[in-house]
């Protein structure tokens, strides 16, 4: 079954810029979604179809995905960008829908 | 303005069938591309896809829970039903619902508040 491995936690001091990685056999080939999800809120969708952005959602929020690793990238890091973040792929050959384990974003 | 909202016991003992509601206003299930999903999450753990009807009626479920999982939808009341067998501790969590295709491809693009259910005799 596919499988997506995100890192468990990151930390970024306010302003600096955050990276939260996806990693996943040929997830290039796919299409990555990323949610945030703030403590006892239901996830939002901060970036979908690799790098488009949902409006509503600060420029600050990117992706980019290529070979075996998509990159939810956060730039001018705001502390009420603490949140998890998952990433979501459609696997095709299990015909379902993958979240990956989620990252803790620390801003420090 | 588009709002699901979960409905359903707080509370089920073990083996029993868990019976949740997914009532949704601001678009219609009958628009074709449209689907509405149930994902959940145990406390303090990651996200889980568990299901997802289709307008066309279409379904899909998570291959290791399809045994136990059917979610059905009722146009005409905006809802769609998950029911889930033979519940055990493991599927404490919160459930949400969840719309598919509104706005977004295939992203969850709308999702309800959630419901925790606790499964415990």
């Amino acid at each position: 079954s596919y499988v997506l491995t995100q890192p468990p936690s990151v930390s970024v001091a306010p302003g600096k810029t955050a990276k939260i990685t996806c990693g996943g056999n040929n997830i290039g080939d796919k299409s990555v979604h990323w949610y945030q999800q703030k403590p006892g809120q239901a996830p939002v969708v901060v970036v979908y179809d690799d790098t488009d952005r949902p409006s509503g959602i600060p420029e600050r929020f990117s992706g980019s995905n290529s070979g075996n690793t998509a990159t939810l990238t956060i730039i001018r890091v705001e502390v009420g960008d603490e949140a998890d973040y998952y990433c979501q792929v459609w696997d095709s050959s299990g015909d379902r829908w993958v979240f990956g384990g989620g990252t803790e974003l620390t801003v420090l | 303005q588009i709002t699901l909202k979960e409905s359903g016991p707080m509370l089920v003992k073990p083996t029993q069938t868990l019976t949740l509601t997914c009532t949704f206003s601001g678009f219609s299930l009958s628009t074709s591309g449209v689907g509405v999903g149930w994902i959940r999450q145990p406390p303090g753990e990651a996200l889980e896809w568990l299901a997802l009807i289709y307008w066309h009626d279409d379904k899909r479920y998570s291959p290791s829970l399809m045994s136990r999982l059917t979610i059905t939808k009722d146009t005409s009341k905006n809802q769609v039903v998950l029911t889930m067998t033979n519940m055990d501790p493991v599927d404490t969590a919160t459930y949400y619902c969840a719309t598919q295709g509104l706005t977004m491809n295939d992203a969850f693009d709308f999702w309800g508040q959630g419901t925790l259910v606790s499964v415990s005799s």
